[in-house]
């Protein structure tokens, strides 16, 4: 099945505490980005990666690192967290950059940080 | 700077009625168009889209979205809503390289 997985799905942590989100894709897709979603706010772009070892700062990239060393994976590193990063984070995956190609969303990883 | 405004946070509806959510946007090239829906718990699933061609288009679950240059419109309707539809709504246009989302609108409808 074609999907866009991360994990973990639910987060707690404390202030400073080094973490990482993973997010894995199974359809040879070139372009990744992670996105935060706040009330009120939609979704914003953090970074996004459009092929192997190419990455770039979305519009919200403060406070979070990333790294695409394979095609399918595109972890999210928080390398001291704080609690305005507390948010619902969502990996999506597209067969390309830019908005022609429909983007598929994983199902989201809920991160508490206090 | 691409921008996308959703006109309402929150719409409450009672199962049949007509639905109608607005969604401007402002982005000087040309535009390709999307509404995304996020049901409760889950993430988020492509309703429809607009490359080029028809500006009427029609997505999944008996939504459609109309494309007004003119206006700088995708407002995405149903005409009658049932109780399943119940979930957020974002409306999203691309830009070079990402999609910039509305804030999104939530729906909820009364059984």
């Amino acid at each position: 099945e074609a999907q866009v997985t991360q994990n973990p799905r639910y987060l707690i942590t404390v202030t400073g505490k080094k973490l990482t989100v993973t997010c894995s894709q199974n359809m040879n897709h070139e372009y990744m980005s992670w996105y935060r979603q706040d009330p009120g706010l939609g979704l914003r772009q953090i970074y996004y990666s459009m092929n192997v070892e190419v990455t770039d700062k979305g519009d919200v990239p403060e406070g979070y690192k990333v790294s695409r060393k394979e095609k399918r994976n595109f972890p999210l590193i928080l390398e001291s967290p704080s609690p305005n990063q507390t948010s619902l984070y969502f990996c999506a995956s597209s067969l390309g950059s830019g908005g022609a190609y429909e983007q598929y969303f994983g199902p989201g990883t809920r991160l508490t940080v206090t | 700077a691409q921008s996308v405004s959703q006109h309402n946070h929150h719409v409450i509806l009672s199962e049949a009625a007509s639905l109608e959510l607005g969604c401007n946007y402002s982005y000087g090239g040309t535009v390709n168009l999307f509404w995304y829906v996020q049901y409760p718990g889950q993430h988020l699933q492509l309703l429809l889209k607009y490359f080029s061609g028809d500006p009427l288009v029609k997505g999944i679950k008996g939504f459609e979205a109309e494309f007004i240059k003119s206006k700088f419109s995708f407002n995405l309707r149903k005409p009658s809503v049932q109780w399943s539809d119940t979930a957020e709504y974002f409306c999203a246009v691309n830009a070079v390289s990402k999609l910039v989302f509305g804030a999104g609108t939530i729906l909820r409808v009364k059984s």
